[in-house]
């Protein structure tokens, strides 16, 4: 199976800063198609996981250009250039190269 | 709208049965694959596990810490997904959400997720 692991575990951030967070994967993500699957989902209290980002870097429809996913192979990262207080939550990768698909820990990004 | 709604959770005995259900409504999900994922209260998301469509044979497939005990199927008429549990243990418990992989990799609908708590 392929391990994601999530850095920071947690991430305090003043609004209008920007924040980061790392997901690395312990075999590479790149699919012969030459897309990276990976996926970043934000998850608020009490809501289903919402799909931010798609293929590494892929914004979804209607997300806020703000958030941007870099990244190939082991390394990625979801940027926001400048948080909102509606930002805050748990922020997850999930692999979706191969089955079992499997989600990074979680990084919880609140205000500081 | 488009939407998934997962229905079917509940209280039931270790070593009982449920079979949850995800009914998709204003697209169809025949040409998708479906996955479930879960959250036990408190924790990260965990998948359960993905049936692939027609096209591929309606392959499944799943996370160890549920194969032989789970299975997943769906029902295109009904634009209906189903996650059979059987022998439900109490680590088990927890919020199920179904989703489905829009052009073979855009999750992007969930739905909200419905309720398994499993207690003697």
């Amino acid at each position: 199976d392929i391990v994601m692991t999530q850095s920071p575990l947690s991430l305090p951030v003043t609004p209008g800063e920007p924040a980061s967070i790392s997901c690395r994967s312990s075999q590479s993500l790149l699919h012969s198609n030459g897309y990276n699957y990976l996926d970043w989902y934000l998850q608020t209290p009490g809501q289903s996981p919402q799909l931010l980002i798609y293929l590494s870097s892929t914004r979804a429809s209607g997300v806020p250009d703000r958030f941007s996913g870099s990244g190939s192979g082991t390394d990625f990262t979801l940027n926001i250039t400048r948080l909102e207080a509606e930002d805050v939550g748990i922020y997850y990768c999930m692999q979706a190269l191969q089955a079992p698909l499997t989600f990074g820990g979680g990084t919880r990004v609140e205000i500081k | 709208e488009v939407q998934l709604v997962e229905s079917g959770g509940g209280l039931v005995q270790p070593g009982g049965s449920l079979r949850l259900s995800c009914a998709a409504s204003g697209f169809s999900l025949s040409g998708s694959t479906v996955h479930w994922v879960r959250q036990a209260s408190g924790k990260g998301l965990e998948w359960v596990g993905q049936i692939r469509d027609k096209y591929n044979t309606y392959a499944t497939a799943y996370a160890a810490s549920v194969e032989g005990r789970f299975t997943i199927s769906r029902d295109d008429s009904k634009n209906t997904a189903y996650l059979q549990m059987n022998s439900l243990k109490t680590e088990d418990t927890a919020v199920y959400y179904c989703t489905h992989s829009r052009s073979g990799y855009v999750r992007d609908v969930w739905g909200k997720g419905t309720t398994v708590s499993v207690s003697s």
